[in-house]
């Protein structure tokens, strides 16, 4: 399974822009660049998938480099609802067991 | 709708007993999945099925896991002779079909274990 590279922490205030970055400098041509987070105390939640093009849906933006080896998630405007564990995951299109692989994720902290 | 649920919330075993935690997923789901989260750390695959069919069990860390989803719904994950090491989140998550990779998966809140 690709690796994904992500911050161990950060750090935003609410009703401010956050930008989490992923690194994927492995990735093949066929993988898409999924995000997850998990609230405390709660499973992981999806939250939004892209392959080259950038997507927006109403929890936040993907902005995947011309590259693909990195891509930014975009929050908005952080409230302190996004406080979570965001993980950063490649998954290929015919992946065997459609697995989920989880790194450590970034955990983000939003300042009231 | 109702989400993937997962019982019990919490369960507390002592070394050696047997346990088994339940996991309802979203009617109409064909995929399941199985992960275990040690504190701290990201989810850890354990095993998947697509209907019935167990079609890959390559996470379960000893043969003392065991999971099975007899009627294609409904899914018990069963750990015999419990140890300490087994403490853990044990996290269900379903997605409707297997035809396509990037259908999302949809994760209960899972079982918290605690091994005595």
């Amino acid at each position: 399974d690709a690796k994904t590279t992500q911050p161990n922490s950060m750090e935003s205030n609410e009703e401010e822009p956050v930008h989490l970055p992923c690194n994927h400098s492995t990735i093949s041509g066929t993988d898409y660049i999924h995000w997850y987070r998990q609230l405390p105390s709660q499973g992981p939640e999806y939250v939004i998938h892209g392959l080259t093009s950038n997507v927006n849906n109403r929890m936040a933006s993907l902005a995947i480099a011309e590259d693909r080896k990195s891509s930014t998630l975009i929050l908005h405007r952080a409230t302190l609802r996004d406080a979570a564990v965001y993980y950063c995951i490649l998954r290929g299109p015919q992946g065997g067991s459609e697995k989920l692989v989880f790194g450590k994720g970034t955990k983000l902290t939003v300042n009231p | 709708g109702a989400g993937v649920s997962q019982s019990p919330r919490y369960k507390v075993a002592k070394r050696g007993q047997d346990v088994a935690l339940r996991c309802d997923p979203i009617s109409g789901h064909v995929s399941l999945f199985w992960y275990q989260q040690a504190l701290g750390q990201g989810p850890e695959f354990l095993t998947y099925f697509q209907n019935e069919a167990q079609l890959d069990k390559s996470g379960l860390p000893s043969d003392r896991f065991f999971a099975e989803r007899p009627e294609g719904s409904v899914s018990t994950l069963k750990i015999q002779r419990t140890q300490q090491e087994d403490s853990a989140v044990y996290l269900c998550a379903s997605s409707l079909s297997r035809a396509n990779s990037n259908q999302p998966q949809h994760f209960g809140d899972g079982t918290r274990l605690s091994i005595l």
